[in-house]
């Protein structure tokens, strides 16, 4: 059964210090791995997508990559409105339904 | 930019009334998704549609059914609302299956 690990559960940084966080996953084959930012009471956010093993992608303070068998989302000097929780989804081979881990819950204090 | 809109942010129902939740997108997309969102079970999907008129089930599609008469639009029916129907709903979009989905902003609902 294909599954999506995400971890920390949550995590808690002070602004300006930076952490990664992980998305595990293990599928029949990758089609794609997408992350998204929620943010309470809304829907999730568009941020990347990842196709291959060794790519990677940056949009200002964030940066995703992609192994064989995990992500991760680097935060790089973290500010309070970067405060959300990250979800993780993958695309597989043969379906067309994205699996999505549970989530880490991100807060950055001032 | 791609648009999805939800037809209410919240919604208050009681136990046993028909409820519909409504979907759009603006960007011509093929593909729509209905999603719950629960604490503790992340997303789960309820239905997709791949085509006007077309529908598959999802992981958890009982006590739920859709409707898609236009590109455009994707409704989710509760015949018979429930209190375990108590959630968050998400819609989403995408292009193609294997593409990016774009989600709505959401329904909160709450079954009385």
């Amino acid at each position: 059964e294909d599954q999506v690990t995400q971890s920390p559960e949550a995590l808690r940084l002070q602004e300006g210090e930076s952490s990664s966080l992980n998305c595990s996953y293990t599928v029949s084959g990758l089609r794609g791995l997408f992350w998204y930012r929620q943010d309470p009471g809304k829907g999730p956010e568009f941020l990347f997508t990842l196709y291959s093993a060794g790519e990677e992608k940056e949009k200002e303070r964030l940066k995703a990559t992609l192994t064989k068998k995990e992500s991760f989302l680097h935060i790089t000097a973290p500010k309070p409105e970067d405060s959300a929780t990250y979800l993780c989804a993958v695309l597989t081979q043969g379906a067309q339904k994205l699996v999505f881990g549970q989530g880490t819950r991100l807060t950055i204090n001032p | 930019d791609v648009k999805v809109t939800q037809s209410s942010r919240y919604l208050v129902k009681r136990t046993g009334e028909k409820v519909f939740l409504e979907c759009v997108q603006d960007m011509d997309h093929e593909n729509m998704f209905w999603y719950r969102q629960d604490p503790g079970l992340g997303l789960r999907l309820i239905y997709f549609s791949y085509d006007v008129k077309m529908k598959e089930k999802g992981d958890i599609p009982e006590g739920y059914s859709v409707s898609r008469e236009k590109k455009e639009r994707f409704s989710l029916i509760l015949e018979s609302a429930s209190t375990n129907q108590t959630s968050m709903y998400l819609c989403a979009s995408s292009l193609q299956a294997t593409e990016t989905q774009y989600f709505g902003p959401g329904t909160r609902l709450l079954v009385l």
